[in-house]
C-alpha cells in the first residue's frame, strides 16, 4: 500500500530534550515536506526537499533541522524544543514530475512540549 | 502574513444544501490551486485541484470556481452530506515544485442530518 508512515503519533516532551520525528514514504517520491498545523493558522511548512541531500527552509523553520540522507525517509529533529512548537506535525510527499503535484500525507505527529 | 486567506473559518450545512468555501491569494505567480480535505486523526488529502487556465472545475459534487482577475477560488459542495463533515484547506503553490503547498487558515464544516 502507498503510504507516508510517521512515528511516534503521539509524544509528550520537556522543554529542551532533544527529539526526532520519522517520517518514511514508499512511493519513491523525490519531493518530502515536514509542516506543521495549528489552529487558525493552517498548515505551515517547516522545510522541504526536492531530493537525496537537497533541503531548503519553508516557510517557519526556526527551531527545526532535517536531513535527507535517503530518498524514502525524511526525519524531523528538535534539537532543544520549547513549548511553542507544541503543535500537530505532518510529512508530505510528492512526485516531481509534470503537472501533478498532488502532496500525499502521513497520518500526522501530535507533540506536547512541556 | 497569510498569502492564502480563507473564509469562513467555520460552516454548519444542512443535509442536501450547498457548502461554499472561500479562498483569496496575494501571489500572482501562484497557478495551481488544489483544495484537502482533513478528517478528524487523519492526515489532509487532496480533494480537488485548478489551475488558472480554466475558470471551473468539476469532479462529482465537488466544483472548484476560479476568478484569476479577482485573485479568487472558491470550492462548492453540492447536495452536502454528512459524509462532508471536515476540515477543508484551500492552498497555492508555483509550478512546477509540487514541494512547496502555502495553505490557507482552513474551515471547519459540519453537515447535519
Amino acid at each position: 500500500e502507498a503510504q507516508v508512515t510517521q512515528n511516534p503519533r503521539y509524544l509528550i516532551t520537556v522543554t529542551g530534550k532533544k527529539l526526532t520525528v520519522t517520517c518514511s514514504q514508499n512511493m519513491n517520491h523525490e519531493y518530502m515536506s515536514w509542516y506543521r498545523q495549528d489552529p487558525g493558522l493552517g498548515l505551515r511548512q517547516i522545510y522541504y526537499s526536492m531530493n537525496v541531500e537537497v533541503t531548503d527552509k519553508g516557510d517557519v523553520p526556526e527551531g527545526y533541522k532535517v536531513s535527507r540522507k535517503e530518498k524514502r525517509n525524511f526525519p524531523l529533529i528538535l534539537e532543544s524544543p520549547s513549548p511553542n512548537q507544541t503543535s500537530l506535525y505532518f510529512c508530505a510527499s510528492s512526485k516531481a514530475s509534470g503537472r501533478t503535484d498532488t502532496q500525499y500525507f502521513g497520518p500526522g505527529t501530535r507533540l506536547t512540549v512541556l | 502574513q497569510q498569502q492564502v486567506k480563507q473564509s469562513p473559518q467555520s460552516l454548519i450545512v444542512q443535509k442536501g444544501g450547498i457548502s461554499i468555501i472561500n479562498c483569496a491569494y496575494e501571489n500572482t505567480a501562484f497557478d495551481y490551486f488544489p483544495w484537502y480535505q482533513q478528517f478528524p486523526g487523519k492526515g489532509p488529502a487532496l480533494l480537488i485541484a485548478i489551475r488558472p487556465d480554466v475558470s471551473e472545475k468539476k469532479e462529482g459534487r465537488f466544483t472548484i470556481s476560479f476568478n484569476k482577475s479577482a485573485k479568487q477560488f472558491s470550492l462548492h459542495i453540492m447536495d452536502s452530506q454528512p459524509g462532508d463533515s471536515a476540515t477543508y484547506f484551500c492552498a497555492a503553490s508555483k509550478s512546477p515544485s509540487g514541494s512547496r503547498l502555502t495553505f490557507g487558515e482552513g474551515t471547519q464544516l459540519t453537515v447535519n442530518p
